[in-house]
């Protein structure tokens, strides 16, 4: 079993609706958790960090945390082209090594 | 305030060769790591260095990769000698002492090893 599970993907969703992205984790230790934005061939740019269970809003993006399902999820409203990306679900527990899943391509259509 | 930074962008040594990969981190930033993406797969913790220590180095895939932070400050990390497994791009990051858990990316070097 991987550390950190997402599906990959492709999901595919039009302008202006919600793109909904999962991760699962195995260690019930973890503490900290991170969604990550990557475009093709750049960096990854941390979008949304969150510690405690229940729902963090920023903007258009809100994380989701449930501990007790080691389950966190990425919500992303009135979608946008530019939206689309590789979203990378990262997980640390509590040092300062982080543990990523593999990411999930998202393609928003015009 | 300038980002983190590698050099080279990308790099295509020979099985065998040596190759040596560079990295400044944000100004101030004390925490410094390397991750490497393989084709395919996910990001992978290498290191962890907290000024000129390392403080965790359990990613580190053998003892064919070197890290070094002279003066706690840029980092280089050497791969000798360079096997067709080792191509992939390698990401630096930093951190503040305090933030330590928000990492900046640098823009990574893309490692090819024929």
């Amino acid at each position: 079993q991987k550390e950190v599970e997402q599906n990959s993907g492709p999901l595919s969703v039009p302008e202006g609706a919600i793109a909904s992205l999962n991760c699962t984790y195995s260690d019930r230790g973890s503490q900290s958790f991170f969604w990550y934005r990557q475009y093709s061939g750049k960096s990854p740019e941390l979008i949304m960090s969150i510690y405690s269970n229940g729902d963090k809003e920023d903007g258009r993006f809100t994380a989701q945390l449930n501990k007790a399902s080691q389950y966190v999820s990425l919500l992303i409203r009135d979608s946008q082209p530019s939206d689309s990306a590789t979203y990378l679900c990262a997980v640390s527990t509590g040092g300062f090594k982080t543990i990523f899943g593999a990411g999930t391509r998202l393609f928003v259509k015009a | 305030e300038a980002g983190v930074t590698q050099f080279p962008s990308h790099s295509v040594i020979e099985k065998g060769q040596t190759v040596t990969l560079r990295c400044d981190p944000i100004s101030g930033h004390d925490n410094l790591y390397w991750y490497r993406r393989v084709m395919g797969k996910e990001i992978k913790f290498l290191l962890h260095f907290v000024k000129e220590s390392k403080q965790d180095e359990s990613g580190m895939p053998n003892n064919r990769f070197l890290a070094e932070r002279t003066g706690g400050t840029y980092s280089t990390l050497k791969v000798q000698p360079a096997e067709l497994e080792d191509s992939g791009v390698y990401f630096c990051a930093s951190s503040q002492v305090g933030g330590a858990e928000t990492q900046y990316f640098g823009p990574g070097t893309r490692l090819l090893v024929l």
